[in-house]
């Protein structure tokens, strides 16, 4: 079946540890996002790329670091730099970038700084 | 900027009613809309969405959403609401009309569903 994974559902970090959360998918698509989702904020863009080698920042890319050596994947990397990481990450895909192509969800990764 | 505006955060409804989540945007252009429901610990999925094809607009599950450019709303209803529809849902509109448009989140609506 396609679809996106991402690994691990739960995480838990040290404070001062970098940490990546890892996003794979078969679906083919060229774009590919990641978002942070806190209680009452809805989701807020990290990192996004819209071809293999290419990312630009999101609205909150401070204190994350992302790479898109391959089609399929599109790690996020939490640094010691993100004062607040304690958050619920999703990673989606787009067909393509444009403005009317939906875009599909993995079930997200849950981290916990400790 | 866009931006996207959920009326309420939390609606409860008993099970049978109608449901209405209330969704505005703010553009000054026809922009393209959408509507994604949230399981609990689960990622976003696409309920329906708005591209200038009609006004009014059907999704999975029985839900719909009537794009009122007058209003600049985007509601959602379903006539009838059935335990398995608890869950957040998310209008979104898009930012920009190239390939490097964004997707604008509301803060989401939690549904509850009253026996």
């Amino acid at each position: 079946d396609g679809g996106i994974t991402q690994s691990p559902k739960y995480l838990f970090r040290k404070e001062g540890q970098n940490v990546t959360l890892s996003c794979e998918q078969n679906l083919n698509h060229d774009a590919m996002y990641w978002y942070r989702q806190d209680p009452g904020q809805g989701l807020r863009l990290i990192y996004y790329s819209q071809i293999v080698n290419d990312f630009q920042k999101g609205d909150i890319a401070e204190g994350y670091s992302v790479s898109r050596e391959k089609k399929e994947s599109f790690p996020l990397t939490v640094t010691s730099a993100q004062k607040n990481p304690t958050a619920f990450y999703l990673c989606a895909s787009s067909i393509s970038g444009g403005p009317n192509n939906e875009q599909f969800f993995g079930p997200g990764t849950r981290l916990t700084v400790l | 900027a866009q931006s996207v505006t959920q009326l309420g955060s939390h609606v409860s409804v008993s099970e049978g009613a109608l449901v209405l989540l209330r969704c505005n945007y703010s553009s000054s252009v026809p922009p393209y809309l959408f509507w994604y429901v949230q399981y609990p610990n689960q990622g976003l999925q696409l309920l329906l969405k708005y591209t200038s094809a009609a006004t009014l607009v059907k999704g999975i599950n029985g839900f719909e959403a009537e794009f009122k450019k007058s209003e600049t709303s985007f509601h959602l209803t379903k006539p009838s609401a059935h335990m398995s529809d608890a869950a957040e849902y998310f209008c979104a509109v898009t930012e920009g009309y190239s390939s490097a448009s964004k997707i604008i989140f509301g803060s989401g609506t939690r549904l509850s569903i009253r026996p």
